[in-house]
């Protein structure tokens, strides 16, 4: 069973200070990697993909990615506010013999992050 | 620029009662999918559809199935609804079947079973 694991939370920070949320997955071969913001009662948001070992920035978030330990994760950087929601993460997966792309995601339970004013 | 609709936003239905749920997609992406989300167990997918003409399980297709009408439109169906699949559906489509750039997901459907 290919899993992605998430601390449910919340975690709680402060404003202004930095929200690091952690992600791990189990199948080796997945190549991408998504973050999605959900606030409460809506759908979830697209807000960072990440490909390839190493950081991806984009304003004040930044994904980073280890294939190598199988492990992502999101730095909010700045933390609002209006921050304040569940971080999805998902990650494509293969098929057991790693031949093919299974065409679908998997998703965590998610990481509720509060900020506080 | 709707992106993906998802009708009703809300259902209330008596257990045994049958309904669909509907979504549709303007973005002329080719695969779409349904998930389930329940409070604890994130999003579980129910059904996905590659392609048009294509449709195959997901992880929890049991009491479901599911019709891709045309390239724009994904209905999920439950034949007889149980107090289980009380749940929030979310709808999702992407350009192709290697998701590669994400899914983009509809508003999603309330549903209680009572």
């Amino acid at each position: 069973q290919k899993e992605v694991e998430q601390n449910s939370g919340p975690l709680s920070v402060p404003e202004g200070a930095i929200a690091s949320l952690n992600c791990t997955y189990s199948d080796r071969g997945s190549q991408s990697f998504f973050w999605y913001r959900q606030y409460s009662g809506k759908s979830p948001e697209l807000i960072m993909s990440i490909y390839s070992n190493g950081d991806k920035e984009d304003g004040r978030f930044t994904a980073q990615l280890n294939k190598a330990s199988q492990y992502v994760s999101l730095l909010i950087r700045d933390s609002q506010p209006s921050d304040s929601a569940t971080y999805l993460c998902a990650v494509n997966t293969f098929l057991d013999d790693g031949s093919s792309n299974t065409g679908k995601l998997i998703f965590g339970q998610g990481t509720t992050l509060q900020v506080k004013p | 620029n709707a992106g993906v609709t998802q009708t009703p936003k809300f259902q209330v239905l008596k257990t045994g009662q049958s309904m669909t749920l509907q979504c549709a997609q303007d973005m002329n992406h080719n695969s779409m999918y349904w998930y389930r989300q329940d409070p604890g167990m994130g999003l579980r997918l129910i059904y996905y559809s590659a392609s048009e003409g294509t449709t195959d399980k997901g992880e929890v297709p049991n009491g479901y199935n599911v019709s891709r009408l045309n390239k724009r439109e994904f209905s999920l169906r439950l034949e007889s609804a149980a107090p289980s699949q009380t749940s929030v559906y979310f709808c999702a489509s992407s350009p192709n079947w290697t998701p590669n750039y994400g899914y983009t997901f509809g508003s999603g459907t309330r549903l209680t079973v009572v």
